[in-house]
């Protein structure tokens, strides 16, 4: 079945950056995109970005555009995402979801960034 | 870009009762929306996909209409496990937006 195991929980400061991964099992990895969505304590849902691995295409959200960072590693059924100049609205959960008929239909668990001096 | 607005911002519903989402975008987004469910501490799950077609394993009490720029996600019959945050979701352009979602509560 499908499965996405992502990084664990992670601390910056300010202006630092953060790479996140989101390691995939049972299914063919070039096939599906894959997104990030990421959600503030107690705030509702933000998508940041979609890749696709095989193509190595991209779409960014406007908000996050020139921040962040998708990149695949076919070698390692892996996805990342690198968000850098980190402030402390940066502090989330971030989850990688695997698309189905170009919706989220398979998510990880998630992946706590918190942001603090 | 796309915005979208969910209303009401919380429902107050007793188990049993039909409870009516609605979602609607800033300029049409032809019927690529999709709806997610999601509760505390949980990864949100995608119930609704394309306006009206129900994911794989969602159960018949939950249907989805419309299309352009006014969306509903209807849940015919409030069952415990429902009350929970409810999120839209388009794609205009192959860029997604969510929309801030509406909490169905236990009234």
């Amino acid at each position: 079945q499908v499965h996405l195991m992502q990084s664990g929980t992670e601390v910056k400061k300010p202006g630092a950056s953060v790479k996140l991964s989101c390691e995939t099992s049972g299914y063919t990895f070039t096939t599906y995109t894959m997104h990030w969505v990421r959600q503030a304590p107690g705030q509702g849902l933000e998508w940041m970005g979609w890749i696709d691995p095989g193509s190595g295409s991209r779409k960014y959200s406007d908000k996050f555009h020139g921040r962040v960072t998708l990149t695949s590693d076919t070698s390692a059924s892996t996805v990342y995402m690198e968000l850098s100049s980190l402030r402390s609205e940066d502090t989330a959960v971030y989850y990688c979801a695997r698309g189905i008929i170009q919706w989220l239909g398979y998510w990880g668990q998630g992946t706590l960034v918190t942001v603090s001096s | 870009e796309v915005v979208l607005t969910q209303s009401p911002a919380t429902l107050s519903l007793s188990p049993g009762e039909r409870a009516t989402l609605s979602c609607r975008a800033s300029q049409s987004v032809d019927t690529y929306i999709a709806w997610y469910q999601q509760k505390p501490g949980q990864a949100p799950r995608l119930l609704i996909y394309d306006a009206s077609n129900r994911a794989t394993g969602i159960p018949a009490r939950f249907s989805g209409s419309g299309s352009g720029t006014d969306f509903t996600l209807t849940i015919s019959s409030l069952e415990p496990e429902d009350f929970a945050v409810y999120y839209c979701q388009q794609r205009h352009n192959w860029l997604f937006a969510f929309g801030p979602g509406t909490r169905v509560d236990i009234e």
